[in-house]
């Protein structure tokens, strides 16, 4: 069955550096999302991506971060200047359209801020 | 905006005991109803979901939800568990059409013991 990967799978970085996770969605797929879940909280929407732009975003996805689709394949998340709050776990998902279309997810990015 | 809300947090059973989950959500519109399921060290897995028709579903691993619209609930359930459904369950939704990104319920941990 077709995956989404992420890499890396754990990644610690100090406070104020910059980090991009990347993830490679399923290959027909369209649209291409983040969440994050903070430990021991709820998954969180951060943003969706469509036709090379932003489709929605949420309220967490704020200035410091950024997404891009730098080739056919891959999908990046960039937090330009990481702080301690953003410690998470980062997921990646795709869907082959949007609305009620199945969203299927990577195993996540464990990003720890020091 | 809508909302879902997951009120056992963690439930312990034994082995062979049936399941409810609840799940409620807030949305005056027509929605998408998932059920997905994290094993320890995994990622999100869909167990399974509802966009419209009969409004009970059958899921992988035995596992079903029913929709009361009535009631504004998505309820999962499993007759009998075993221990390898130790997991946890989140609750998730979108709306049709419109937001295609997903609101996530809390979760809840179940712990099956042999």
């Amino acid at each position: 069955e077709p995956e989404v990967t992420q890499t890396p799978s754990h990644q610690v970085t100090q406070m104020g550096q910059e980090v991009i996770l990347r993830c490679v969605p399923i290959s027909n797929h369209l649209y291409f999302y983040w969440y994050r879940q903070i430990l021991g909280q709820k998954v969180e929407f951060l943003v969706s991506f469509y036709n090379n732009e932003i489709s929605e975003k949420s309220e967490i996805f704020d200035d410091q971060f950024s997404v891009e689709r730098p080739d056919g394949s891959n999908f990046t998340l960039k937090i330009r200047s990481t702080k301690l709050e953003d410690s998470a776990m980062y997921f990646c998902a795709s869907s082959e359209r949007g609305g009620g279309n199945t969203i299927y997810f990577g195993e996540g990015s464990w990003l720890t801020v020091v | 905006a809508q909302s879902v809300s997951q009120h056992n947090h963690h439930v312990i059973l034994s082995e062979a005991a049936s399941l409810e989950l609840g799940c409620n959500y807030s949305y005056g519109g027509t929605v998408n109803l998932f059920w997905y399921v994290q094993y320890p060290g995994q990622h999100l897995q869909l167990l399974l979901k509802y966009f419209s028709g009969d409004p009970l579903v059958k899921g992988i691993k035995g596992f079903e939800a029913e929709f009361i619209k009535s009631k504004f609930s998505f309820n999962l359930r499993k007759p009998s568990v075993q221990w390898s459904d130790t997991a946890e369950y989140f609750c998730a939704v979108n709306t049709s059409p419109g937001r295609r990104a997903l609101t996530f319920g809390s979760g809840t941990r179940l712990q099956v013991q042999p």
